[in-house]
Order: C-alpha cells, then sequence, then structure tokens
C-alpha cells in the first residue's frame, strides 16, 4: 500500500496569508490527524478527522480549520498566518477504532512564514 | 501541551553499544507508543506497549512499561549507524487517536 502522502513539501508564506495543506490518507484508513512540530514547543495535536467530522481537537486558536472528504483525504487550512505558524505540519492516519492505535505519518509540509 | 519528558535529551554512542532511553508521562493511558524521526521528516512507528504490558520486543528494541512509575523505557541493542535519529514516546488515551507527545531524545551513533 502507498504511504500517507501530503502536499506540498515546502511553503513559503508571509504574515496575513493564509495556506492550506492537504493529506492524503493510507488506502481504507478513515481517520486523518494532524499535527504541528516546532523546536520550541514540540509535537502538537491539531485535531483529528473520522468520517468527515472532527472527532477531536487540540489546543490551538480558530485560525487553524480542517476538513475531511469523503474519500478521507484531509486538508488544513491556517488563516492570517503569524511567524509563529512556521513549523513541521504532520499528519497521521489510521483506520480509527479510536483506542489510540498506530498511526502512520507523512512525510509533512514544512511551513515558512515570513 | 506534551505528556512529560523524556530522558536525556540527546544521548551520543559508539556503534555496536546498546542505547536506552527512558520516558516519563503524567496520565494514565491505554498504550505508548515510540516513533523515530530522522531529520525533520515524518515519524515512523516503532513499537507500541499497552497498559496491561510489561515488556515487549520488537527485533533490536526492547521496551518496558511501567505504569506504576509512568514510565516507560526503549532500549535499542547493537546500535548501528542508520539509528542516528529522535525517538519520540506518545501516549494513547481510550476514547480517541490523540498522540501525547514527550520532547525526544536525540541519538547520535558514532561509526
Amino acid at each position: 500500500k502507498a504511504g500517507v502522502t501530503q502536499t506540498p513539501r515546502y511553503l513559503i508564506k508571509t504574515r496575513g496569508q493564509q495556506v492550506t495543506l492537504s493529506c492524503s490518507p493510507i488506502s481504507g484508513h478513515r481517520s486523518v490527524s494532524w499535527y504541528q512540530q516546532t523546536p520550541g514547543q514540540g509535537l502538537q495535536f491539531l485535531f483529528e478527522y473520522f468520517s468527515e467530522t472532527q472527532r477531536n481537537k487540540g489546543n490551538f486558536p480558530g485560525r487553524f480549520s480542517g476538513r475531511q472528504f469523503s474519500n478521507s483525504r484531509s486538508e488544513m487550512n491556517v488563516s492570517t498566518l503569524e511567524l509563529g505558524d512556521s513549523a513541521l505540519y504532520l499528519c497521521a492516519s489510521s483506520l480509527g477504532s479510536a483506542d489510540g492505535e498506530t498511526q502512520y505519518f507523512g512525510p509533512g509540509t514544512r511551513l515558512l512564514v515570513l | 501541551s506534551q505528556q512529560g519528558e523524556e530522558d536525556p535529551q540527546a544521548l551520543s554512542i559508539q556503534e555496536g553499544e546498546n542505547a536506552t532511553m527512558n520516558c516519563s508521562y503524567k496520565t494514565s493511558i491505554n498504550n505508548l507508543q515510540w516513533y523515530r524521526q530522522n531529520s525533520g521528516r515524518g515519524l515512523v512507528h516503532l513499537i507500541l506497549i499497552r497498559s496491561n504490558e510489561r515488556e515487549k520486543h520488537s527485533g533490536r528494541l526492547r521496551v518496558t512499561l511501567d505504569t506504576s512509575k509512568k514510565s516507560s523505557s526503549l532500549l535499542i541493542t547493537a546500535s548501528r549507524a542508520a539509528d542516528t535519529a529522535s525517538y519520540f514516546c506518545a501516549t494513547a488515551n481510550f476514547g480517541n487517536e490523540k498522540l501525547t507527545f514527550g520532547t525526544g531524545t536525540r541519538l547520535t551513533i558514532i561509526p
């Protein structure tokens, strides 16, 4: 099976702009989670989507949003970008049993906000 | 917020030696997982240990879990240069897929 894919891999934006990142899960996986990784805060959970519904949400401002499509592909959007949003954004997929199962991560999208 | 700390933050050993990393967490868990990350890339799942298990092996990896102390350790035996990476523990609770990660240990294997 193909692994989790994320596009784009690298992105440069300026403050105030918005950005959309995409994640395609492993075939058959219905859960997609998003994480932000920064040197200062480490790996932080953003949100999880299952069957097109947000099932869990981390402690991030409303500028961070996401959605999931019927084919389980997911997008996350960050509006009004701030310098502190520069990070590696990782998505992970799983079958979605909601039992803390193994997550399969994509290669990440590295976002730089200038 | 992060679940807990990993110790040490960085570890350098000679190739062939064993590497031990420790992870502490704060709340009760369903399972604990270890992941590896190479140079800021995606995370690769290594091993999952459930809260009712005390020890688990996978190839050169040995993981222990002590729920009374809320701690886990990862042992990599006979290290190789390819093991150079950052290692993260992550805890999972019942009812959701959210992983709460530790701070990570950066492991360097010296050839």
